[in-house]
């Protein structure tokens, strides 16, 4: 199993560009989560789903969309980047979401927004 | 909104050193999860506690939830220049069918050889 895969490892934006983060996992689990990490301020969570069509969002969601049209997959899209953005992006599953459940993380996204 | 309180944020200790690092809040969380993250990687599980004053022993650290699962701590003896990282605690919450994980700002460990 590859578990969570991200794409691209890196990215570079000009502010008010789009762009669509993808995440994919292969070990079949329902809850997905997104979440930014950013220097003295830890991983916040910006959309979670709990199965494929349902998505709901989290602490800090304002200038993000998902969507869940699989199991496997869970792209966080950027409409128009902002410097603000900047920022470390972990997407993770687990099994159901159960909060003793261990949550799998990718290996990130790093993106600048110049 | 759910915080939780890591301290130290920073720590530089020599190999072979023990060492605390904390995690506290004033809200009630059904689970307590610990992470470690290595740079340029994501978080990966340590360990899970679910109990209140549940204790738990991997190798040479041990986890203790707090007994109103309000707190925990992460101890390590002996530490080792391989146990370098950031330490993430993570409080988990469940209210029907939503489902958080909030987690701590991080402890930065540096252990010197």
């Amino acid at each position: 199993n590859a578990g969570v895969t991200q794409t691209p490892k890196f990215q570079v934006l000009k502010t008010g560009q789009s762009m669509t983060l993808q995440c994919a996992q292969d070990m079949n689990h329902e809850y997905m989560s997104w979440y930014r990490q950013d220097p003295g301020m830890g991983l916040r969570l910006i959309h979670y789903s709990v199965g494929a069509g349902i998505t709901d969002q989290g602490e800090v969601p304002n200038g993000y969309n998902v969507s869940r049209s699989t199991t496997e997959d869970f792209p966080l899209r950027l409409l128009s980047a902002a410097p603000s953005q900047t920022s470390v992006y972990f997407c993770a599953s687990s099994y159901t979401g159960g909060s003793a459940e261990t949550q799998y993380f990718g290996p990130g996204t790093r993106l600048l927004v110049l | 909104t759910q915080l939780l309180e890591q301290s130290p944020q920073f720590l530089s200790i020599q190999e072979g050193e023990n060492l605390t690092v904390y995690c506290n809040s004033s809200s009630v969380f059904s689970s307590l999860q610990w992470y470690r993250q290595e740079p340029g990687e994501g978080p990966v599980l340590l360990v899970t506690v679910v109990t209140g004053g549940e204790v738990k022993k991997l190798k040479r650290l041990t986890f203790q939830f707090g007994d109103a699962r309000k707190d925990s701590s992460l101890h390590i003896t002996a530490a080792q220049p391989g146990d370098t990282g950031l330490y993430l605690c993570a409080g988990g919450t469940r209210g029907g069918s939503n489902y958080k994980l909030t987690f701590g700002k991080g402890t930065l460990l540096t252990v010197n050889p």
